[in-house]
């Protein structure tokens, strides 16, 4: 069993929808969560970054943590085009050369 | 906010031969680098952790002399690899942060990413 497990996709939306992202996890000593976007060809970029349970709000972007069920969520609202991307999500235990990546998700938004 | 540079974007050499990634941190000091290694539709794999000024740590079934890395001053590290066979084709990507391993306040950025193809 992997430690995160997020699934790959594709997931496509019209332009406008709420998109709902999310990862599980086994590991209970994870504590810091994060969520990067990677477009093609490039390295990934930081969306999110929330520490333990809670609701994390950064415009159109909301992350979500519950520990209790080893669950985090991205969600984007309003989705755009320019939107598209792989989303992957990263938490760790220690410090950050135990950062744990999630497979990532594809996530195509069309006009 | 803080940049993280790679070069070269892309890379393709010939079975054998050496290749060098750079790896800079252009607005502040890392005193930390990380490489990590990406295949087509998978996740980031951590391959080791440079530290300025001392020895790598590399993760468990990374040849640490097939791939060298060296992090000479606080804003440069390379990663070498060396005789590159096919197999050793990835996307290889690095990062830093200002804060080093556990400081949690200072999230980690990325580079855009090396392709290398060895032919």
């Amino acid at each position: 069993q992997k430690e995160v497990e997020q699934d790959p996709g594709p997931l496509s939306v019209p332009e406008g929808a709420i998109v709902s992202l999310n990862c599980t996890y086994s590991n209970s000593a994870f504590q810091y969560f994060m969520w990067y976007r990677q477009y093609s060809r490039k390295g990934p970029e930081l969306l999110m970054y929330t520490y333990s349970s809670g609701n994390k709000e950064d415009g159109r972007f909301t992350a979500q943590v519950d520990k209790s069920s080893k669950y985090i969520s991205l969600f984007i609202r309003d989705s755009q085009p320019s939107d598209s991307a792989t989303y992957l999500c990263a938490m760790f235990r220690g410090g950050y050369n135990k950062l744990i990546f999630g497979a990532g998700t594809r996530l195509a938004v069309h006009p | 906010g803080a940049v993280v540079s790679q070069h070269p974007s892309r890379v393709i050499c010939k079975s054998g031969t050496s290749v060098k990634i750079e790896c800079r941190s252009l607005d502040f000091q890392a005193t930390t680098m990380f490489w990590y290694r990406q295949f087509p539709k998978q996740s980031l794999m951590l391959m080791a952790t440079s530290n300025e000024g001392s020895k790598a740590t590399y993760e468990q079934g990374v040849e640490k002399d097939k791939f060298l890395i060296n992090h000479a001053s606080l804003t440069l590290s390379t990663l070498t690899v060396t005789s590159a066979h096919p197999e050793d084709s990835s996307f290889y990507i690095c990062s830093a942060t200002v804060g080093g391993t556990t400081d949690f306040n200072s999230p980690l950025h990325f580079g855009n990413g090396t392709r290398l193809t060895v032919t």
